[in-house]
């Protein structure tokens, strides 16, 4: 079955600075998402890539995809403090159309 | 509130009692999900509805987690006879569209702690 898999699984960086986050899977996808959840809160949906990008920006954030080696990352640019949070990628599972899987996720802080 | 929205955002149970965890999904989206997520962890697939239909439920845990729509609207995940390992936040999520396949828009979730 499908799963995602980020590295690092903590990253800690300072203001200003540039944060990459990867995230591997298994099989074959129609796209990938990338979400965002602050300590206590719900996950916060990011940006998605379809399996034909390469590349998409939003604001401050790059994601890539490589389906030939089934990995995507996100570079967050110019970090502010108020990034800290944990970023999970997310897709869907091969076996089911409908169930939407995560990784374990990166933790990212982001120190003044 | 436009969001999903969740309640009770915390509930104590003592191990044995049953609980019931309410999602509000955002007007008009068809598409509702359940998510378990331990702590440090990612979130767990438990359920998803389309509509009132549960198309899929292969991510609960034991035949002691149950959940509906009957209404095609609010759910509602029930936990009977619950467990210390059932400690976790449960998180609902929704989207406009059919299927898993795009932007879910998640609550707050609820944390369960059962003592």
């Amino acid at each position: 079955s499908q799963q995602g898999e980020e590295d690092p699984q903590a990253l800690s960086i300072q203001e200003g600075e540039n944060a990459t986050m990867n995230c591997s899977y298994k099989t074959s996808i129609n796209n990938l998402q990338w979400y965002r959840q602050n300590s206590g809160r719900g996950l916060v949906h990011l940006i998605l890539i379809r399996s034909n990008e390469r590349e998409k920006h939003s604001g401050r954030l790059r994601v890539t995809l490589d389906t030939s080696k089934k990995s995507s990352s996100l570079l967050i640019t110019a970090s502010r403090a108020a990034d800290t949070a944990s970023y999970f990628c997310a897709m869907i599972d091969s076996g089911g159309y409908n169930k939407l899987i995560f990784g374990a996720g990166t933790r990212l802080a982001v120190h003044p | 509130g436009a969001g999903v929205s969740q309640s009770p955002r915390y509930k104590v149970a003592k191990r044995g009692q049953d609980v019931a965890l309410r999602c509000d999904p955002i007007s008009g989206h068809v598409s509702l999900f359940w998510y378990q997520q331990a702590l440090g962890q990612g979130p767990e697939f438990l359920t998803y509805f389309q509509n009132e239909a549960q198309l899929d439920k292969s991510g609960l845990p034991s035949d002691r987690f149950f959940a509906e729509r009957p209404e095609g609207s609010v759910s509602t995940l029930k936990i009977q006879r619950t467990q210390q390992e059932d400690s976790a936040v449960y998180l609902c999520a929704s989207s406009p569209r059919g299927g898993g396949d795009g932007e879910l828009f998640f609550g707050e979730g609820s944390r369960l702690t059962v003592l």
